[in-house]
Formats: C-alpha cells, structure tokens, sequence
C-alpha cells in the first residue's frame, strides 16, 4: 500500500533553516510528481511545492519562493524541503503527497514545525 | 491569482443530506478534488469532478459542477462523517485549495 512518512521537523528559531524528508513506498516513485503542503495551527491547507518525476519541473507557492528548495532522489525514494530564513508563520504541520492528476492522492501524516525564539 | 470560497461551517442532523458548496471562476471546466480531514488527521482525497478517482468511504458522496459552483453532497449523514472538507483545483502551475468548511453532524 502507498505509504508516506515525513521526517526532519522540530522547533527552530527565527531566521534558522531545515529540512524536511519523505520517504515514500508502496508505489513507483519516479512515476509521480510529489508536493508539499501545509497547515498552519487551527487554519486551512496551504500548498507550498511540487516537483517533476525527474526534478525538471518545479513550482512554489509566493509565501515561499525564494526560502524555500523542493528537490528528490529517485534511488531513495524520497522528496525533500530545504527550508530556510524560517518565520513565525511557517510554524504549521507539513505533509507530503503524491500528486494525481493535480491533486494529493496519498498524504503522509506530517511532520510539525515550529518556529519560535 | 485563483481563488476558492466555501462556507465556514454547516450542521446536519443525523440521516439527512449536507451539500458544501465551492465556488470559484468557471470551476466547472475544472478538475475539482475534494478533501476530508478529521480532527487530528491527515487530508483523505474523497473524490475528484472529472477522475474515477473516488476513496471507499464515497458511496455515500456525490459531487455536481455547473458554472462558477461546485458540490460535494453527503447523503445518510453519520456522526463519522463530522470533519473539515476541503475543495482544491489545479490553476496556471499551482494547487489552490478553499478555506474549508467545518460539517458538523448533530
């Protein structure tokens, strides 16, 4: 069965960096774009990235371009979110999903993250 | 940028019909995907408009489209089915997702 798990979250102060990992099984990796999404304590869904079967194709939310690395390893079945100059309001729970004609078919069941002094 | 509206929250007493409705610019050309998320869980894809994609816990949903509008109905309604919904659309290179709408079953 398709199965999703994040890692890498925790808390980080102001400014700081982080990454996040996916690691996916149950399913062809490399045949599916992957994204990430988020919510913030008590607030809707929040889509940050997606990237292309191969990395070639990659989009960000405004909130986050420029902070924020999508990227992949195929041969590790996994996605990845370089997370950088972190602010209060990224605190949130990430997820990661496989994407399906444009929507998060399987979702993982995310990984907080916190950002505070 | 591509924006989706749905209510804040809707009520519906067991047995009976809730529809949530999605509204955004010509949605109905759109692939729209509809989410449910229960407290403390991870999203679950329940349906998509124009996919054959439908989750198992479907058979009680159904979904309709006409014009700047789109429906998720819940049929029979349980005291199981009381989550957030959320619809979402792919526009110009983004996932857009509504606000989401709290359905509570009393």
């Amino acid at each position: 069965q398709v199965r999703l798990v994040e890692s890498g979250g925790g808390l980080v102060k102001p400014g700081g960096s982080l990454r996040l990992s996916c690691v996916a099984s149950g399913f062809t990796f490399s045949d599916f774009y992957m994204t990430w999404i988020r919510q913030a304590p008590g607030k809707g869904l929040e889509w940050l990235s997606y990237i292309g079967r191969s990395g070639g194709s990659i989009s960000y939310a405004d909130s986050v371009k420029g902070r924020f690395t999508i990227s992949r390893d195929n041969a590790a079945n996994s996605v990845y979110l370089q997370m950088s100059s972190l602010r209060v309001e990224d605190t949130a729970m990430y997820y990661c999903a496989r994407v399906q004609l444009w929507s998060g078919d399987f979702w993982g069941q995310g990984i907080p993250v916190t950002v505070s002094s | 940028s591509y924006e989706l509206t749905q209510p804040l929250s809707l009520s519906v007493a067991p047995g009976q019909t809730v529809t949530i409705i999605c509204e955004g610019n010509n949605i109905a050309n759109k692939n729209v995907h509809w989410y449910q998320q229960k407290s403390g869980q991870a999203p679950v894809l329940v349906f998509s408009t124009k996919s054959s994609h439908s989750s198992v816990i479907a058979e009680r949903f159904s979904v309709s489209e006409s014009g700047d509008t789109a429906t998720l109905s819940i049929s029979k309604a349980q005291v199981g089915d009381e989550a957030d919904y959320y619809c979402q659309v792919w526009d110009s290179g983004t996932l857009v997702f509504g606000p989401g709408t709290k359905v509570t079953v009393l």
